[in-house]
């Protein structure tokens, strides 16, 4: 069965700082995609940024970039100079073939300080 | 922001009574989904369509059902509703399936669900 697992439930960082948030994920399939999600109070869930599998190169979004591992099967998010909007719930998710849909880990609530 | 709406927003009912949730596009996308967010649980999917009247369970569909009637609209009914069904449900969209790594999926605003 494929799974995401984010093991920080909750983490904190001072504003201009920069916070990393792990995801690990399991799946049998060579080729997949992974996910980043945020969720701000509002409880919209918003897209921050995306991985293929097959590219080595890390993606990258102005402020957020991943470290993808592939052979550890980790895929974790750096946010770099963290502002106070950053401040929501973070999901991580996988894309495995198949034909179904996404699978989401539990999430990090993460706290942006002053 | 894809265009999606959820109504109603904000929803308290009784244990025993149906509740039926929409969710209604404007994307003319194929693949509409439902989920449920819990505290401790994440994201669970409970039901899932994949075109005009093509539905399929997901993780968590019992006492749950859906409809997709017309592709922009997406219902799910909880045919009498349980206190273990309070929970914030989630609608989203996409254009492509899973499984070929173009599944952005767009989340509508979600509807906060009591029953008491």
């Amino acid at each position: 069965a494929q799974t995401v697992t984010q093991s920080q439930p909750e983490m904190s960082v001072q504003e201009a700082e920069t916070v990393t948030l792990s995801c690990t994920y399991d799946t049998s399939e060579n080729n997949y995609y992974l996910f980043w999600y945020k969720q701000p109070p509002s409880r919209q869930m918003i897209l921050v940024i995306r991985q293929e599998a097959y590219k080595q190169q890390n993606a990258t979004e102005n402020r957020f970039s991943v470290n993808f591992q592939k052979a550890a099967k980790s895929f974790s998010l750096k946010i770099s100079d963290s502002q106070l909007g950053d401040t929501a719930m973070y999901f991580c998710a996988l894309d495995h073939s198949g034909n179904t849909p996404l699978v989401f880990g539990k999430g990090t609530r993460l706290s942006v300080i002053a | 922001d894809a265009g999606i709406t959820q109504s109603p927003r904000h929803k308290v009912t009784e244990t025993g009574t149906p509740v039926t949730l929409r969710c209604h596009q404007t994307e003319n996308h194929r693949y509409m989904y439902w989920y449920r967010q819990d505290p401790g649980h994440g994201l669970r999917l409970i039901h899932y369509s994949y075109g005009v009247k093509d539905t399929d369970k997901g993780e968590v569909s019992d006492g749950y059902s859906v409809s997709r009637s017309k592709t922009e609209d997406f219902l799910l009914t909880l045919e009498s509703a349980t206190s273990s069904q309070t929970s914030v449900y989630f609608c989203a969209i996409s254009d492509h399936p899973g499984g070929r790594g173009q599944e952005t999926q767009y989340f509508g605003p979600g509807t906060r669900l009591l029953v008491l």
